[in-house]
C-alpha cells in the first residue's frame, strides 16, 4: 500500500464546478504540501501545512492530522486549473526529511 | 529569471550513451534533490544533497551518479542510459533554516524529458 493515496485519479468537470482532492498517508509527518503540474510539466508548490486550513484564491487546503487526511479544493474552476495535482508529505522519521509523493490526480475542467 | 534552472529541457539519446543533467539554483539553498518522474508513479527521489561534501542516495540510485560542483550546482548523470531511464527528471531545492520544518519547502525546476531509444 502506498503511504501517500490521492483520489480521484482523475476528474473531469464543467467550468465553475467547486473541486475536492483528497490525500490520505499514513506516516507521522511534519508538513504536508499540495503541488500543481502544468501540463507543460513544471511544478509549483500552492499550499504547505501543518494543520488547519489556508487558502489562496479560489484554492483551499484543509489537514486533519488526526484522521491522516487532506484535501484540496477548487472554488469556481476554470479551464486554466487543469493540471495533475500532487499531494506529498514530509515524513519526520529521520534526519534526512524525507518527501514522500502521490501519484498526482489529473484534473480537467471542461469550458 | 528563474530560481532553478535545468539543462537541457529535452534530450533524445541512443542506449550505452552517457548523459549528464545539469540544475543550477540562484536561491542560495544547501540542499539539492534529484528526482524522476514516470506515467502513473509519483516522482521518486534518485540521489539529494545537504552540501558540497555530502551527497546520499535516495530510493532509485542504480545507473545514477551525481555531482555537486557547488552550492549553486548539482549534476545527473546516467554513464550508460538504457531505456527505461526515460521520464520526466526533476531537480529541486529547499533551504531547512528554518525553525518550524513544516516551512522547508522544495522549489522545483522546469524538468528534463529524457528519451533513451
Amino acid at each position: 500500500k502506498n503511504e501517500v493515496e490521492q483520489s480521484p485519479q482523475n476528474l473531469t468537470a464543467q467550468e465553475g464546478e467547486f473541486i475536492t482532492i483528497n490525500c490520505s498517508y499514513s506516516v507521522g509527518i511534519s508538513a504536508l504540501h499540495w503541488l500543481q503540474q502544468h501540463p507543460g510539466g513544471g511544478i509549483v508548490s500552492l499550499f504547505m501545512l501543518s494543520s488547519g486550513k489556508k487558502k489562496h484564491g479560489r484554492l483551499i487546503a484543509t489537514i486533519n492530522i488526526q484522521e491522516k487526511h487532506s484535501s484540496l479544493h477548487i472554488t469556481a474552476s476554470h479551464p486554466r486549473d487543469s493540471a495533475v495535482y500532487i499531494c506529498a508529505v514530509r515524513s519526520h522519521m529521520n534526519r534526512d526529511d524525507k518527501i514522500i509523493f502521490g501519484k498526482g490526480t489529473r484534473l480537467h475542467i471542461l469550458p | 529569471d528563474a530560481d532553478v534552472t535545468q539543462t537541457p529541457r529535452n534530450r533524445i539519446t541512443k542506449t550505452g550513451k552517457r548523459i549528464m543533467l545539469e540544475c543550477s539554483q540562484t536561491k542560495g539553498h544547501d540542499r539539492m534533490y534529484w528526482y524522476r518522474q514516470d506515467p502513473g508513479l509519483g516522482l521518486r527521489l534518485i540521489y539529494y544533497s545537504f552540501d558540497v561534501k555530502d551527497i546520499n542516495k535516495g530510493e532509485i540510485s542504480d545507473g545514477y551518479s551525481v555531482s555537486r560542483q557547488a552550492q549553486a550546482k548539482f549534476s545527473l548523470s546516467l554513464e550508460s542510459a538504457i531505456p527505461n531511464q526515460t521520464a520526466l527528471y526533476f531537480c529541486a531545492t529547499s533551504d531547512p533554516r528554518y525553525r518550524d520544518r513544516a516551512r522547508n519547502e522544495q522549489f522545483f525546476g522546469p524538468g528534463t524529458r529524457l528519451t533513451v531509444l
